[in-house]
């Protein structure tokens, strides 16, 4: 499976932007960037992901960069439930008929102060 | 509320015991996964099922022993534990074809065991 890596932990401000980065150099063609976050005591959570184009939900954004070799979650207005680890997984859109394992590595530790 | 559900959420076991962790999905999934998520490690995948069949194994020892008598459940016997076992049991689901495709995964909240 191609690698992700994150840094281990950000800290930002209560109702500021947060922009957590991920690189996947080793990225090929069919590989999809998800993003899933996991909050103190409870199992991961869905986020967002996205193949080529930038990705827009209710929860972040997500921007892809031209290559595909980075991409960046985007928390607009974080707020403290959003303190949470937050993983950057690829999944390969043809593997598993669409019941594949997620590869989970360390993730990013956000920490948001008040 | 994920709609993924798991007891009990907490068990505490001898290494002697057998007993038997139970996830249950309301969302018309076909796939369902057991993960592990030890102190200071990533999370690690164990068993995939998709549509009943076990498609993934990730070495797991055979003193985990998954069942999955339909789509809606999915259960993990434990037997003859080893204290290094103690650990967060993660469940999740997904909708899942046969042809391929990418889907979400549902977690359940996790079961945390801890083996004396």
């Amino acid at each position: 499976d191609a690698k992700t890596t994150q840094p281990n932990s950000m800290e930002s401000n209560e109702e500021e932007p947060v922009h957590l980065p991920c690189n996947h150099s080793t990225i090929s063609g069919t590989d999809y960037i998800h993003w899933y976050r996991q909050l103190p005591s409870q199992g991961p959570e869905y986020v967002i992901h996205g193949l080529t184009s930038n990705v827009n939900n209710r929860m972040a954004s997500l921007a892809i960069a031209e290559d595909r070799k980075s991409s960046t979650l985007i928390l607009h207005r974080a707020t403290l439930r959003d303190a949470a680890v937050y993983y950057c997984i690829l999944r390969d859109g043809f593997g598993g008929g669409g019941a594949d394992g997620l590869t989970f590595g360390k993730g990013t530790h956000l920490i948001i102060q008040p | 509320e994920t709609g993924v559900t798991q007891t009990p959420r907490h068990l505490v076991m001898g290494m002697t015991n057998k007993k038997s962790l139970k996830c249950e999905q309301h969302l018309g999934h076909n796939a369902m996964y057991w993960y592990k998520q030890s102190a200071k490690k990533p999370l690690e995948l164990m068993f995939v099922y998709n549509f009943k069949e076990q498609t993934e194994n990730n070495s797991v020892p055979s003193r985990f022993s998954p069942e999955c008598p339909n789509s809606s459940h999915l259960f993990l016997h434990l037997h003859t534990l080893q204290p290094e076992d103690s650990a967060l049991y993660l469940c999740a689901s997904s909708q899942s074809t046969l042809a391929g495709g990418v889907y979400e995964q549902y977690f359940g909240p996790g079961t945390r065991l801890t083996v004396t």
